[in-house]
């Protein structure tokens, strides 16, 4: 079973603050996403990442793939109030099509 | 592109009734969905792998009789919630499953919340 560790499950800063979320495993993936999800929604896709050492970045926002492809972290400059939500990693293990989750990290950003 | 739709929006039942979920895509074609189940304050539980023109395929742990889902055309899939009991109540999110740039994406439509009185 492969899984994906993510840390810290809750965060909660002030509006200014960096933060970064971490999502680990020991598995393998060809490509990982980042979702963001806000409560009675379904996940937003923000980011696929698929090249080892991979590094996007979606505004604040800044999204690195290990290099091994295990491991994977989020990164937000400046965290404002609509940062707020439940972000999940997800990983697509080799060839197959089901993506396995990760275990989430809620995060709360306050005035 | 790539927008997936759900419906209900949320859905009320009476123990012992069948509920029926619609999970659409709306501006593309996707010959496999996916149906997840997540709990409050937990991350998503995939339930079962939809495949048009096919039988779906089910997760460990979740009984196919219980959850129908019926995958009869590249933007359609249904999951029926059958003899439903207040332990079911939960957020229901179906995928569909896109190819961009080849590689693997999906896109979640904006869930169902079931209860389940």
């Amino acid at each position: 079973t492969q899984l994906l560790e993510q840390s810290p499950q809750f965060l909660s800063i002030q509006e200014g603050e960096n933060l970064t979320v971490y999502c680990n495993s020991s598995s393998v993936f060809s490509s990982l996403q980042w979702y963001r999800q806000e409560p009675g929604e379904g996940p937003v896709l923000l980011v696929t990442v698929v090249t080892g050492g991979e590094v996007k970045k979606l505004k604040r926002l800044t999204f690195q793939f290990g290099d091994a492809r295990k491991d994977s972290s989020l990164h937000i400059t400046a965290a404002q109030p609509g940062d707020t939500g439940l972000y999940l990693c997800a990983g697509l293990p080799g060839t197959a099509s089901k993506l396995t989750f990760g275990t989430g990290t809620r995060l709360q950003v306050t005035l | 592109g790539a927008v997936v739709s759900q419906h209900p929006s949320w859905v009320i039942c009476k123990s012992g009734t069948s509920v029926k979920i619609e999970c659409r895509s709306l501006d593309f074609q996707a010959t496999t969905m996916f149906w997840y189940r997540q709990f409050p304050k937990q991350s998503l539980m995939l339930m079962a792998t939809s495949n048009e023109g096919s039988k779906a395929t089910y997760e460990q742990g979740v009984e196919k009789d219980k959850f129908l889902i019926n995958h009869a055309s590249l933007t359609l899939s249904t999951l029926t919630v059958t003899s439903a009991h207040p332990e079911d109540s939960s957020f229901y999110i179906c995928s569909a499953r896109v190819m961009r740039l080849a590689y693997d994406t999906q896109y979640f439509g904006p869930g169902t919340r079931l209860t389940v009185l």
